[in-house]
């Protein structure tokens, strides 16, 4: 079955760190975006992409990056880990046709020491 | 700012009963809005979704109302059942502006009562 998949689930890291979040669709979904999940905020975008070499800023983007060099993933890097990274992070994807029915991995729960 | 709002942390509701969860937002720019359901240590997952061009969309036992002048949308749940105790985002969009971004209230956590 086709789906999407994030990893590690649980990440431990320490300030300063480089930490890198990876997720993988099978769906062959043009549309791949990164999220984060904090108490009093619900889920908030990080970034986006809309296909291969295309990359956009989203709502809280500040020390995240990401790139796609092909459909099935979309890993984000935290440059230098802070405490205020510390989060849930949910990675989704979104066929062309039906463009905001978004389809989310498990997460990845990330706590920046 | 937050453009999507759901002000009710929490409800509990008997089960059998109906459950009302509510949703506001400020961008009249929004035209399609979406209801994800998120069990603990899952991701959300897409319940039922409504164009602005409807008032009313229903799946079996979840309806969902937009009243756009009031800037508005709500899911009904009925009847109730245990397995749908959640958190419930509700999601908006400018679909016919081109934007694919969704854009989440901060939840409201359902309990539903045996």
């Amino acid at each position: 079955d086709a789906e999407i998949t994030q990893s590690p689930r649980h990440k431990i890291t320490e300030t300063g760190r480089q930490v890198t979040l990876a997720c993988h669709q099978t769906w062959n979904h043009n549309n791949m975006f990164w999220y984060r999940q904090d108490l009093g905020h619900g889920l908030r975008l990080i970034h986006y992409s809309y296909g291969v070499q295309d990359t956009n800023k989203g709502e809280v983007s500040d020390g995240y990056s990401v790139s796609r060099s092909n459909t099935e993933d979309l890993p984000l890097t935290l440059e230098s880990a802070a405490s205020s990274q510390t989060s849930v992070y949910f990675c989704a994807s979104s066929p062309e046709l039906a463009k905001n029915i978004q389809y989310f991995g498990a997460g990845t729960r990330l706590s920046v020491l | 700012d937050q453009q999507v709002k759901q002000n009710s942390p929490s409800l509990s509701v008997q089960e059998g009963r109906i459950s009302i969860l509510n949703c506001d937002y400020t961008n009249s720019m929004f035209d399609y809005f979406l209801w994800y359901k998120k069990y603990p240590a899952e991701g959300p997952t897409f319940l039922i979704s409504i164009s602005s061009i409807k008032d009313k969309n229903e799946d079996g036992r979840f309806t969902v109302f937009l009243n756009k002048s009031a800037k508005h949308l709500s899911l009904h749940i009925v009847p109730s059942q245990p397995g749908d105790s959640a958190v419930y985002f509700c999601a908006a969009s400018a679909l016919r502006a081109g934007a694919n971004n969704l854009f989440f209230g901060t939840g409201t956590r359902l309990t539903v009562i045996p």
